[in-house]
């Protein structure tokens, strides 16, 4: 079983509709990142959270709210998808005591159509 | 404005030749140079990683060169293999946050 699971896999959703892509890990990290990787452009980050309370924006974190449920859950939620946000989404963990290793799930790929 | 800059953006070596990516950086805060592999289908996967005070570090066939003075930073991958066939990012952080700063990747295609 994957250490860092992200549920759907696959999303094809319409503009306009809000849509929620879930992150959950079993490695008791408490970092966990959202990033987003569009071809020719590496990973960028949207928004990462250090323990439950806390939540930071990223680089480009307009269009995305993100909640940090528990420890081991932080989903991304997109309020109102536009077709730009197509892309590859990969939730990420790290460990405070080792803080630059982060681990990665298998990622989402968002269709917004 | 892009950080980290990697090369090329695709590279096709013969099975048992040397791979080489290059990255560039412009920011000298930066204390911290990972590179991440990724297969199709899965999420990136920390390789090697090598901090600016080591001017080189050795894994296997995988090897981090570091110039501090040229802000750039290099993947060599001894006798590639096919199976070495995957996308491989660059990256660098600094400071408390540890935040990661990518390069766009490289496509690295191993002929048999």
């Amino acid at each position: 079983d994957a250490d860092v699971t992200q549920t759907p896999r696959n999303r094809i959703t319409k503009t306009g509709k809000r849509i929620m892509l879930e992150c959950s890990q079993t490695k008791g990290h408490d970092r966990m990142y959202w990033y987003r990787q569009d071809p020719g452009l590496g990973l960028r980050l949207i928004y990462y959270s250090f323990d439950v309370k806390d939540i930071n924006k990223g680089e480009i974190s307009d269009g995305y709210s993100v909640s940090r449920q528990a420890q081991a859950k932080f989903s991304l939620s997109l309020e109102s998808a536009i077709p730009n946000q197509t892309a590859l989404y990969f939730c990420a963990t790290s460990a405070t005591g080792s803080p630059r290793e982060a681990f990665f799930g298998q990622g989402t790929r968002l269709t917004v159509v | 404005q892009q950080q980290v800059k990697q090369s090329p953006q695709s590279l096709i070596v013969q099975k048992g030749g040397i791979s080489i990516i290059n990255c560039a950086y412009e920011n000298t805060a930066f204390d911290y140079f990972p590179w991440y592999q990724q297969f199709p289908g899965k999420g990136p996967a920390l390789l090697i990683a090598i901090r600016p005070d080591v001017s080189e570090k050795k894994e296997g066939r995988f090897t981090i060169s570091f110039n501090k003075s040229a802000k750039q930073f290099s993947l060599h991958i001894m006798d590639s293999q096919p199976g070495d066939s995957a996308t491989y990012f660059c990256a660098a952080s600094k400071g408390s946050n540890y935040q990661l700063i990518w390069g766009a990747g490289t496509k690295l295609i191993i002929k048999p």
